[in-house]
């Protein structure tokens, strides 16, 4: 069965300093992967995406992830985290089966992260 | 980039009547769209896969009588709670699928049954 998990439910850092929001994935198959950030009472707004390619992907707000195959690792990492990135993040998986653009997702837990000044 | 509207934004409605969210995808057309369900500081729960011009595919568990959805055309889905209870209480979010594999979101429908 495909999953993922996000082993941490919140996520303390100091504002300028690096941040990570863990992600591991179980899947059949080629990978997936997505990063979705969530404010309060908003939709999901989509981050980067890890298709094939370069291991390290470069997306919105100066986010990038990490792709690690033997690790079944997609971290979520910003070099100087700022107190906007507050917000409750979202790793996923694409179900596989399907095109690659109708295919459903699974989400992790959700990871609330918590920038402070 | 695409954008994915969802109407209303915020509903209350009494127990025992039907709440009707609308999804639309404003830019581009959607032959497929999700339907999803959030606790509060939870993770979403798929609720279903909206299809254009056939039936909804509902995941395990999803009763398919309780929540009627609708693909009448390639921009919109709506998604029909009947006989709502408090218990239906809840954030549902919309989204259709972009060309590269990503999804778009709406902003969410925040249903309270009182």
């Amino acid at each position: 069965a495909q999953s993922v998990a996000q082993p941490e439910d919140q996520v303390n850092v100091a504002e300028g300093n690096p941040l990570t929001v863990k992600c591991t994935y179980s899947v059949s198959g080629n990978p997936y992967l997505f990063w979705y950030v969530q404010y309060p009472n908003r939709g999901l707004q989509f981050l980067l995406k890890y298709i094939t390619g370069d291991n390290l992907v470069k997306g919105s707000y100066g986010f990038e992830a990490e792709f690690n195959k033997s690790q079944t690792s997609f971290h979520l990492k910003k070099p100087s985290a700022l107190v906007s990135d507050s917000a409750l993040y979202f790793c996923a998986v694409r179900v596989a089966g399907g095109s690659s653009n109708t295919g459903k997702l699974i989400f992790g837990q959700g990871t609330t992260l918590q920038v402070k000044p | 980039g695409a954008v994915v509207s969802q109407h209303p934004s915020r509903v209350i409605c009494k127990s025992g009547t039907s709440v009707k969210i609308e999804c639309r995808s404003l830019d581009f057309q959607a032959t497929t769209m999700f339907w999803y369900r959030q606790f509060p500081k939870k993770s979403l729960m798929l609720m279903a896969t909206s299809n254009e011009g056939s039936k909804a595919t509902y995941e395990q568990g999803v009763e398919k009588d309780k929540f009627l959805i609708n693909h009448a055309s390639l921009t919109l889905s709506t998604l029909t709670v009947t006989s709502a209870h408090p218990e239906d209480s809840s954030f549902y979010i919309c989204s259709a699928p972009g060309l590269a594999g990503e999804q778009y979101f709406g902003p969410g429908t925040r249903l309270t049954v009182t």
